[in-house]
């Protein structure tokens, strides 16, 4: 069965510095890759996905994540972070042709000014 | 477009009552899911439906009843609320894809005394 790990629980980090979120996957067959973010008291909105082709994907406020079939790892990265930024972020994936994402635990993001 | 409604927003219940979340979402998606989220434990599945009149056990069903007797509405009953349903309650719908991009409420926090 699939499985997503997000290597850390909580991410602080000061504005303007860079930060990773990481996110490892199991899975033996083809997959898609979402990051999902959870602004405070707010329902999940998809951040970015990979489906195919570059694996280098960007969200439109400056998130990117890179897709490492070898690594089996979609990690996220922000080069430089602002307090809007600060939420909570979700890494799912799906099998091709599956009805169900896989989440992994979350990582809750916090900006420090 | 309203996207996903979920109502109501918060809701105490106490123990042994029964109560029913309403999900409606108006892009046509055939398929729907109830999620519970608890600290920590990221998004957990209940149950989905992948088209009218259907529905699935998912990871936590346990406790919990869905009906979908309207493409655009998927409902999730407690039968006989217990504390450890205490939660945030997330519907999300998709459409039929082979990616399953999955569009979430804003959410239901249930407490149950």
């Amino acid at each position: 069965a699939q499985s997503v790990t997000q290597l850390d629980s909580q991410v602080p980090v000061f504005e303007e510095a860079p930060v990773e979120l990481r996110c490892n996957y199991s899975s033996s067959v083809s997959v898609y890759l979402f990051w999902y973010v959870q602004y405070p008291n707010q329902g999940l909105q998809l951040l970015l996905k990979y489906l195919s082709g570059s694996t280098l994907v960007e969200s439109i406020n400056g998130f990117e994540a890179e897709f490492n079939k070898s690594q089996t790892s979609f990690h996220l990265r922000k080069p430089s972070v602002h307090i809007s930024d600060t939420a909570e972020y979700f890494c799912a994936v799906i099998l091709q042709g599956a009805q169900k994402l896989v989440f992994g635990q979350g990582t809750r993001l916090t900006i420090n000014p | 477009n309203a996207g996903v409604t979920q109502t109501p927003k918060f809701r105490v219940l106490k123990t042994g009552q029964s109560m029913t979340l309403l999900c409606a979402q108006d892009m046509n998606h055939e398929y729907m899911y109830w999620y519970r989220q608890d600290p920590g434990m990221g998004l957990r599945l209940i149950h989905y439906s992948v088209g009218e009149g259907t529905t699935a056990k998912g990871e936590v069903p346990d406790g919990y009843n869905v009906s979908r007797l309207k493409k655009q509405n998927f409902l999730l009953g407690l039968e006989s609320a217990a504390p450890s349903q205490t939660s945030v309650y997330f519907c999300a719908s998709s459409p039929r894809t082979e990616y399953n991009e999955q569009f979430f409420g804003p959410g239901t926090r249930l407490t149950v005394l």
